[in-house]
């Protein structure tokens, strides 16, 4: 488990900022994700990549963005954050996105004020 | 898109009895379907999981059936201990849109009673 990693653990920023999290995996898994979780809702995705250079859209993607230069990194950027984007955000990978399973970082807690 | 629907939402058994957590989903195209623990402050980690071709799957106290007819799938735990006590998650994956990425249900509390 100690092969995904996210930094910070802990965020805490102001309404229009931007604020980057970080993942990073040792895995070489082809396929990483990001979710987000809140009460009531459970995990969303985000966005999620297939490859390096590879990345799509999952169910709430708006005001978030992704890249993926390196197969080990995916960053999530919030370019301007919002209160209502204060969550947990999960980094997640897998060897494929097929039915191999997803394995979780420890998550990072972002406050917006 | 896919909906995954968890029932119940708390879930409150005694130790040493069964716990039983449903779910189902809605595209009948989804073909993966893990389920995840998540301990207060913790990340979600995957305790079992089963594709489409299986009906049932056991791994010691913990088993998962899928009924890919009716679109749901279960979770049993036996002989629960305290420390089975934590939030449960379904999920699933479909093969529409494009997304690779899993719908979780809404998850269940599961308390362990001594």
């Amino acid at each position: 488990d100690a092969g995904i990693t996210q930094s910070p653990r802990y965020k805490i920023t102001e309404t229009g900022r931007q604020v980057t999290l970080m993942c990073h995996q040792t895995w070489s898994h082809s396929y990483m994700f990001w979710y987000r979780q809140d009460l009531g809702h459970g995990l969303r995705l985000i966005y999620y990549s297939a490859a390096a250079d590879i990345t799509d859209k999952g169910e709430v993607p708006d005001g978030y963005v992704v890249s993926r230069s390196k197969t080990e990194n995916f960053p999530l950027t919030l370019e301007s954050a919002t209160r209502s984007q204060t969550s947990v955000y999960f980094c997640a990978s897998s060897e494929s996105g097929r039915d191999q399973p997803q394995h979780f970082g420890d998550g990072t807690r972002l406050s917006i004020l | 898109g896919e909906n995954v629907e968890q029932h119940p939402s708390t879930l409150s058994v005694q130790e040493g009895d069964s716990a039983v957590i449903k779910c189902t989903y809605s595209d009948s195209a989804s073909n993966y379907f893990p389920w995840y623990k998540q301990e207060l402050g913790k990340r979600p980690q995957l305790i079992i999981d089963i594709r489409s071709n299986v009906g049932e799957k056991k791994d010691q106290r913990i088993a998962v059936t899928l009924n890919k007819t009716a679109k749901h799938f279960s979770l049993h735990i036996t002989e629960t201990q305290p420390e089975d006590s934590a939030v449960y998650f379904c999920a699933a994956r479909g093969q529409g849109g494009g997304a690779d990425g899993l719908t979780f249900g809404k998850g269940t509390h599961l308390i362990i009673q001594p």
